[in-house]
């Protein structure tokens, strides 16, 4: 089935920029989704379609994709975007329906 | 407001079963796919099966294949899973999730299975 990677961990200091990339063959070629998930909690959906907002996800949050890689971007980062962070994508090819990355760490410094 | 509640899970031994239930509310539940995603301790979330968009295919991962089943009540606006033949690395949170088209729109809070003798 198809394989996304994520690093481990990114640090960031506070009000600085985090990026988050996701890897995968030609990645570019499909839908990226982006989850967060913080301790003791469920993950919640920050960005779908590679760069779309859902409603109540700050405008720091954004996205995009293209080649092999697919970034998370998270600007002025504050002190609650402390999680761990997921990409996904859709695998139609395959009975795996949903992929998804192997999570990063984010550290706010 | 979307709401999404699993139980079911517990403690079992190897080679038991568990059924994990998600009463859903909030949405019109049968024109939505659902999923079960996993997530073992420490590590990151792993799909576990789920329908369609139709609603008429049935999906599941490799490595629950032949022991877990999907199903759904729409009556009941309810999703479960059954698990059989269950493994130590079946130990997890499971979370029933609301399908969004390509992604997971929204998520239950999860319900803990260990699988431990």
């Amino acid at each position: 089935s198809y394989v996304l990677t994520q690093p481990p961990s990114v640090s960031v200091a506070p009000g600085k920029t985090a990026t988050i990339p996701c890897g995968g063959n030609n990645i570019g070629r499909k839908s990226v989704h982006w989850y967060q998930q913080k301790p003791g909690q469920a993950p919640v959906l920050v960005m779908y379609y590679d760069s779309d907002r859902p409603s109540g996800i700050p405008e720091r949050f954004s996205g995009s994709n293209s080649g092999n890689t697919a970034t998370l971007t998270i600007s002025r980062v504050e002190a609650g975007d402390e999680a761990d962070y997921y990409c996904q994508v859709w695998d139609s090819s395959s009975n795996h329906l949903y992929v998804f990355g192997t999570g990063t760490k984010v550290t706010v410094l | 407001e979307v709401q999404l509640l699993e139980s079911g899970g517990g403690v079992v031994q190897p080679g038991g079963s568990l059924r994990l239930s998600c009463s859903a509310s909030g949405f019109t539940f049968g024109t939505y796919a659902m999923s079960w995603v996993r997530q073992a301790p420490g590590k990151g979330l792993e799909w576990v099966s789920g329908f369609s968009d139709s609603g008429l295919d049935i999906y599941y991962s490799d490595s629950v294949k032949g022991r877990f089943t999907i199903s759904r009540d729409n009556s009941k606006n309810t999703v479960y899973l059954q698990m059989d033949s269950l493994r130590g690395e079946d130990t997890g949170i499971y979370y029933c999730a609301k399908d969004g088209g390509q992604w997971l729109e929204d998520w239950g809070q999860g319900t803990l299975v260990t699988v431990s003798s």
